[in-house]
């Protein structure tokens, strides 16, 4: 089925500790973005991807890096995990401004131990 | 810098009837898009309806309506013939034309409906 990847749906990380989530997406979307969801909060953007070789930050970059060599992949990488990066993950890509709502992922529970 | 607001963090409907779940946005941004996420215990976003910041009419799908008014800065999503599956949270989000990566969402209204 079309739609957004992601890998993996939960992870248990110690402190310290580094990983890469996956994302892909196999609509030929131009526009991808990373959100994080705390408990009983919105999603704040992290990063987002406007093309191939483009990435920009969001409202809460710090602790993650991101690359998109194509257009399908987006990977998000933690590179020294805390607590406080505990959260629920959301990869979701769009084809582009106007009516086109995201198409989300199913999401990566992620545990900060 | 844009900002949503939603200001009922849960609310309650009976089945069958209809309900108005509120948002107020601002931005500098002369032109965007007003879109609401429903996103049911399962825990997955589903994408529900779209407004553009300079649709004369108010969007709607389905059951869904959007209340646009552009001047004090709302968007309302109003649900009519509400169903038990309904029962969600709801997230109103804004997004620049400029820029379809990035989007500001609110912080959610969780929904019951009751039978």
């Amino acid at each position: 089925n079309a739609g957004v990847t992601q890998t993996p749906k939960f992870q248990v990380l110690k402190t310290g500790q580094s990983m890469t989530l996956q994302c892909a997406q196999d609509m030929n979307h131009e526009y991808m973005s990373w959100y994080r969801q705390d408990p009983g909060m919105g999603l704040r953007l992290i990063h987002y991807s406007v093309g191939a070789g483009i990435t920009d930050q969001g409202e809460v970059p710090n602790g993650y890096n991101v690359s998109r060599s194509t257009t399908e992949d987006f990977p998000l990488r933690l590179l020294s995990a805390a607590p406080s990066q505990t959260s629920v993950y959301f990869c979701a890509s769009s084809y582009g401004p106007g009516q086109y709502g995201y198409t989300f992922g199913s999401g990566t529970r992620l545990t900060v131990v | 810098a844009q900002k949503i607001t939603q200001t009922q963090p849960g609310m309650f409907v009976q089945e069958k009837e209809a309900v108005t779940l509120d948002c107020t946005y601002d931005t500098s941004d002369p032109s965007y898009g007003l879109f609401w996420y429903k996103q049911p215990s399962s825990g997955e976003m589903i994408f529900l309806i779209y407004q553009g910041s300079y649709d004369q009419q108010n969007a709607t799908e389905g059951r869904y309506s959007l209340n646009f008014q552009k001047a004090r800065k709302s968007a309302n999503l109003v649900i009519s013939a509400s169903q038990l599956g309904d029962s969600a949270m709801y997230f109103c989000a804004m997004r620049p034309n400029t820029n379809a990566g990035k989007s500001t969402f609110g912080d959610g209204t969780t929904l019951t409906v009751k039978p």
